[in-house]
C-alpha cells in the first residue's frame, strides 16, 4: 500500500543554522507533496507544497525539492529561529482524477528543536 | 474565524459509549476529510466527502465508525461502542477542489478523544 517514510524523527539545530527533513514515498502516482507544521496542541498548518511539474519551490526561508525519479522530497529551512520549533509532517497525494485521489498519506513527523 | 472548526475540542468518555464529533469546513469548500492522529504519529486518512457524497473509506474505519455530510456543508463522525484504542485526535480538513491540480487541504483544530 501507499507509504511515506520521513527522516529524521528528531532534529536539533542551533539558531541560524539550516535544517533539512527528507521524505520518501512509495506511490508513483503521487503528484502533490505538502508540508505541514504542527505546534503542540494545535492544528497542522500548511507551510509549503509542491506539485510534480516542478522540481523546487521556495518561500522566504523555506524551500522544498522534489525528485520524482527517486521518489524523494525534502524540506529545507534556512536561518532557523526558535519559533520554527515544532513537529513537521510531509505528505503525498494522488491527483483527484485518480482512484483514491485527494487523500494525503503522511510521514511519521520530525520534531525540530531550534536552540537559541 | 473563517477556518475549519471542530466541536467539541475535547471529549472524555467511558468504554462502550457512543460519541459524535462535528466539523464545519471553510465556507464553500466542497471536499471534507477526516483523519485520525495518535501521539507521535502523522495523521491517518479515515474518509472523505465531495459535497454530500462519501467517496472513500479507509480500512481503518471499522463498522463502529460512521460519517455523514447530509447537506454538503458540515460533517459528523460517530463512533459507536467506543474502545480504548479509539483514543486519538480526530482531525477534519476541507478543500476547494475545482481543478485536479489545485486542491489544498486546511485542517481544523481537532477533537481529542480519551476513552477510559
Amino acid at each position: 500500500g501507499e507509504n511515506v517514510e520521513q527522516h529524521p524523527s528528531t532534529l536539533s539545530v542551533q539558531e541560524g543554522d539550516s535544517a533539512v527533513i527528507k521524505c520518501t514515498y512509495s506511490d508513483s502516482a503521487s503528484n502533490y507533496f505538502p508540508w505541514y507544521k504542527q505546534e503542540l496542541g494545535k492544528r497542522p498548518q500548511l507551510i509549503i507544497d509542491i506539485r510534480s511539474n516542478v522540481g523546487e519551490k521556495k518561500d522566504q526561508r523555506i524551500a522544498v525539492t522534489l525528485n520524482k525519479t527517486a521518489k524523494h522530497f525534502s524540506l529545507h529551512i534556512t536561518e532557523t529561529q526558535p519559533e520554527d520549533s515544532a513537529v513537521y509532517f510531509c505528505a503525498a497525494g494522488r491527483p483527484m482524477i485518480y482512484n483514491q485521489g485527494g487523500k494525503l498519506i503522511f510521514g511519521q513527523g520530525t520534531e525540530l528543536s531550534v536552540k537559541p | 474565524d473563517t477556518g475549519v472548526s471542530q466541536d467539541p475540542r475535547h471529549k472524555i468518555t467511558k468504554r462502550g459509549q457512543n460519541v459524535t464529533f462535528r466539523c464545519d469546513p471553510i465556507s464553500e469548500h466542497n471536499r471534507l476529510y477526516w483523519y485520525r492522529q495518535t501521539l507521535g504519529q502523522g495523521p491517518e486518512f479515515l474518509t472523505y466527502f465531495q459535497n454530500e457524497a462519501q467517496l472513500e473509506k479507509s480500512r481503518l474505519l471499522s463498522d463502529r465508525f460512521s460519517a455523514e455530510r447530509p447537506k454538503g456543508s458540515f460533517s459528523t463522525l460517530e463512533i459507536q461502542r467506543t474502545e480504548q484504542g479509539d483514543s486519538a485526535m480526530y482531525l477534519c480538513a476541507s478543500s476547494l477542489a475545482l481543478r485536479a491540480e489545485e486542491e489544498t487541504q486546511y485542517f481544523g483544530p481537532g477533537t481529542r478523544l480519551l476513552v477510559l
